[in-house]
């Protein structure tokens, strides 16, 4: 079964930092583009970060730029997302996210987790 | 960033009937070298992580019922339910992966009248 798997929310004080995971299985990891998406509470959608299949596109939302940090492991079918500086305004379900497409940058999303949820509060 | 503006906000509509979902991009997500638009809509039902219905504007995904269909071009989309069924009570959300970063409209709820 393909699936991904988030792991590490929790709740942070502002400032503080949080490193989330995403655990792939069930098809070939080091092929695909994997994003960030995140999920206020009640709101929209709002894309983070993605990192192409060998990690030489690495591109982040304005909002994020400067504080998190992307990376993956392929040969643990891993992918990370280290957050720091945090905000109230960062409080979201993250998930990741499969892009479509073999070894391409741009694609849509196919293959969602059930995410991971980040509090940032005092 | 490429703005994506979705309207309405929610829509009410009786089983059966038509829905209807408009997207507008502030930028093409057409390209040209592959005439291909850049252009998916997503499904999210409560406590549900998206589902990817309808990617390059109208392709339909595997498994996707056939009274989804998906239109347009250059900057200004449409999604479709043919016939609602109430599994499709959702919000729907369409995104551009063209430009990156990539964003999302701000969703669409879809109710049952």
């Amino acid at each position: 079964e393909v699936q991904l798997v988030e792991s590490g929310g929790g709740l942070v004080q502002p400032g503080g930092s949080l490193r989330l995971s995403c655990a792939a299985s069930g098809f070939t990891f080091e092929d695909y583009t994997i994003n960030w998406v995140r999920q206020a509470p009640g709101k929209g959608l709002e894309w983070v970060s993605g990192i192409s299949w060998k990690s030489d596109t690495i591109v982040y939302a304005d909002s994020v730029k400067g504080r998190f940090t992307i990376s993956r492991d392929n040969a643990k079918n891993s992918l990370y997302l280290q957050m720091n500086s945090l905000r109230a305004e960062d409080t979201a379900l993250y998930y990741c996210a499969k892009g479509t497409l073999l070894r391409f940058f741009r694609s849509a999303f196919d293959i969602w987790g059930q995410g991971t949820m980040v509090t940032v509060s005092s | 960033d490429i703005v994506m503006t979705q309207s309405p906000d929610s829509l009410a509509v009786s089983l059966g009937e038509r829905a209807t979902i408009n997207c507008k991009s502030s930028q093409s997500v057409l390209y040209r070298s592959n005439n291909k638009n850049y252009l998916a809509w997503y499904q999210q039902k409560p406590g549900q992580p998206p589902k990817l219905l309808i990617d390059w504007a109208s392709t339909r995904e595997s498994g996707v019922p056939d009274r989804f269909s998906g239109s347009g071009s250059g900057t200004d989309f449409t999604l479709t339910i043919s016939s609602l069924q109430a599994e499709d009570v959702a919000v729907y959300y369409c995104h551009q992966y063209c430009t990156p970063p990539g964003t999302f409209g701000q969703g669409t709820r879809v109710e049952i009248k």
